[in-house]
């Protein structure tokens, strides 16, 4: 079963430019969550959605990010117009669905310079 | 709201020695979830043990084991006979619910020397 998958691994913007993250779940997951991690801190919760809804996005910047977790393909984590206070690793996490606690797998991660 | 302290930025430790890493939390709520994921220099984030609130006895995972102290807010981790792969970030995350977002401290660096 393959893990967490996230392309592309390192990811070059101009300021201005739009980024666009991709993550493909673990086989048999439906719930994805977006974290960001800037340089020396820890990650920060950006984002939770199952397919088609967004269900937390309590941690998301108000403008220029958004998120998507459509019924075919991965989900994509978008941002517009990025600065340089964007360029930090952005993970990807999913877990299964059902009754009981399911651990959150993570991908290894799009690191975002922007230059 | 919840808040996850790590007051140790870096600890070292020799191989074949014992280290402690400690985590406080603020939180509220009487059933939740506490975990320590180790992050290596590749970045891939890997959970290393879980414990559930409501359970009093401590979780333990081969090498890797945890003190939990409910009424002080205390998860501290402890790794024992330490080995040079154990060398990595170590994060303490929260939880709420069975599928809701982490929570993570800010990080300890473990150093760890021949």
């Amino acid at each position: 079963n393959a893990g967490v998958m996230q392309n592309p691994r390192h990811l070059v913007r101009r300021r201005g430019q739009e980024a666009r993250l991709r993550c493909s779940p673990m086989k048999g997951h439906s719930h994805v969550y977006w974290y960001r991690q800037l340089p020396e801190e820890g990650l920060k919760f950006m984002v939770y959605l199952q397919k088609e809804n967004i269900i937390d996005e309590s941690g998301m910047p108000k403008e220029r990010f958004s998120a998507e977790f459509p019924k075919e393909g991965p989900s994509i984590l978008r941002i517009q117009q990025v600065v340089r206070g964007d360029s930090a690793a952005y993970f990807c996490a999913s877990s299964q669905t059902g009754t009981g606690i399911y651990e959150q797998y993570f991908g290894p991660g799009t690191r975002l310079t922007v230059t | 709201a919840q808040t996850v302290t790590q007051s140790q930025p870096e600890m070292s430790v020799q191989e074949a020695e014992t280290v402690t890493l400690s985590c406080t939390y603020d939180t509220s709520e009487s059933d939740y979830y506490l975990f320590w994921y180790k992050q290596p220099p590749s970045r891939q984030m890997i959970l290393v043990i879980r414990q559930e609130a409501y359970k009093q006895q401590n979780a333990t995972e081969n090498r890797f084991s945890v003190n939990f102290q409910k009424a002080a807010k205390s998860f501290s981790l402890k790794i024992s006979d330490s080995q040079l792969g154990d060398a990595a970030m170590y994060f303490c995350a929260y939880r709420v619910s069975s599928w809701g977002k982490l929570q993570f401290g800010a990080g300890t660096q473990v150093v760890v020397t021949p």
